[in-house]
């Protein structure tokens, strides 16, 4: 276990709904990464957060949105769901800043948007 | 642009064979390098990282990998699989362009063992 936790560990929704998934980071970690990972493919990185600011963005639109709180923790929001957005969502907690940075991953939400 | 590779999306294998899990990355600046491994119904764990120093790295439950800078690659091995091996094995980069460290994961290897 890395102690990234993850909730819900699973969720139903319609299209055009709205959805907020949520992380903690391991003990000590003050950066929090969210990836995408669709069936049969390996997982996207979405966007990272260090210091509750956004740190990165990979090529997501912007109804994929997120935050991050004094205690690392982080929300992953996607509005008006599309039927291609059910997937595993990941989150992975860092530290960042030095040259052996090593990501540690939760267990994942399951996405499925009918 | 920046991509990972992996040559086989299934492999099959029996108990005490020997296995070599292809990786190829592009990227021509520094790389740190990982392995990370998908147990059935298990979260993704890390199996082993190269960061610099010893291209030949060691990991956890017997797995090692070597990183050929000339070839771009870091193919996994472990001279002798177990029926818990079976799981998806990704392979994985941080490409250092001066900004923050995102992983670059190839689209995995399923790999079945058989008793």
């Amino acid at each position: 276990e890395t102690g990234v936790t993850q909730s819900p560990t699973h969720l139903i929704k319609t299209r055009g709904q709205q959805v907020t998934l949520r992380c903690s980071s391991q003990s000590g970690h003050n950066t929090v990464s969210w990836y995408q990972q669709a069936l049969g493919q390996g997982p996207q990185f979405i966007f990272q957060y260090y210091r509750e600011e956004e740190n990165g963005r990979g090529n997501f639109p912007p109804r994929f949105s997120g935050l991050q709180f004094p205690n690392y923790s982080s929300e992953l929001n996607v509005n008006a769901l599309e039927l291609d957005d059910s997937a595993l969502y990941l989150c992975a907690s860092s530290s960042p800043g030095v040259r052996d940075e090593t990501q540690y991953f939760g267990p994942g939400t399951r996405l499925l948007v009918l | 642009a920046q991509s990972v590779s992996q040559h086989n999306h299934h492999v099959i294998l029996s108990e005490a064979a020997s296995l070599e899990l292809g990786c190829n990355y592009s990227y021509g600046g520094t790389v740190n390098l990982f392995w990370y491994v998908q147990y059935p119904g298990q979260h993704l764990q890390l199996l082993l990282k190269y960061f610099s120093g010893d291209p030949l790295v060691k990991g956890i439950k017997g797995f090692e990998a070597e990183f050929i800078k000339s070839k771009f690659s870091f193919n996994l091995r472990k001279p002798s699989v177990q029926w818990s091996d079976t799981a998806e094995y990704f392979c994985a980069v941080i490409p250092f362009s001066g900004g923050y460290n995102k992983l670059i994961f190839g689209a995995g290897t399923r790999l079945a063992v058989h008793p």
